[in-house]
């Protein structure tokens, strides 16, 4: 089983539509936890940090269940320029950063 | 959060020999780490670069194949030795202030060995 599992999707959403992603990880002492862009090509890019508390940003919303070990992003109001791979990412112990495989995201007009 | 400058971006190389990438940090990072993404997969992990001392390696890579330097906080380089075409991927660094907080990531570079 990996460490961290996301379904792969692909996931193709007109604009304007609300989609979410999910993600699992398997090391109950893992630290942090975050959800990175990465768009072809390029580097992985940072789109939020994740806390148990939940957090909001813009059109995005990252929520934490620590008992559940399961991470999400939800993206509401869909542009076009969302589309992109979305990685979960969780730090282990040492501050290693454990991958998810990527879900993949294409909004279309 | 810092920028991380990666270079070269790209190369060609021949099977056999040995390519050096470089990164430097616009400011002092405690963690750096090297990692390797194959066309369509995610990014694995292929050391932590250790400020002063030997790399720490993932299982499936060594020091040989991998050598790492780190010789103060804001710079490191990974040299991918003796290439074989199974060696062709991007390559990526990536540095953290502290163990908990966000990486944030050079630009890649994308080796393709012939």
């Amino acid at each position: 089983r990996k460490e961290v599992e996301q379904d792969p999707g692909p996931f193709n959403v007109p604009e304007g539509a609300t989609v979410a992603f999910n993600c699992t990880y398997s090391n109950s002492a893992s630290q942090s936890f975050f959800w990175y862009r990465q768009d072809c090509r390029k580097e992985p890019k940072l789109l939020m940090s994740v806390y148990s508390s939940g957090n909001e940003d813009g059109r995005f919303t990252a929520q934490l269940n620590r008992a559940s070990q399961y991470i999400s992003l939800l993206i509401r109001d869909s542009k076009l320029s969302d589309s992109a791979t979305y990685l979960c990412v969780v730090n282990t112990n040492a501050g290693k950063s454990t991958f998810g495989d990527g879900t993949t995201l294409t909004v279309k007009p | 959060s810092a920028v991380i400058s990666q270079k070269p971006s790209r190369d060609i190389c021949q099977r056999g020999t040995s390519l050096t990438i470089q990164c430097q940090v616009d400011s002092q990072v405690t963690m750096m780490f090297w990692y390797r993404q194959q066309p369509g997969q995610s990014l694995t992990l292929i050391a932590t670069a250790n400020q002063g001392s030997e790399a720490t390696y993932e299982s499936g890579f060594v020091i040989d194949k991998f050598p790492i330097s780190r010789p103060n906080l804001t710079f490191s380089t990974l040299t991918v030795s003796n290439m074989s075409p199974e060696d062709s991927s991007i390559y990526l660094c990536s540095g953290s202030g502290h163990l908990n907080t966000e990486a944030f990531f050079g630009q890649g570079t994308r080796l393709t060995v012939v």
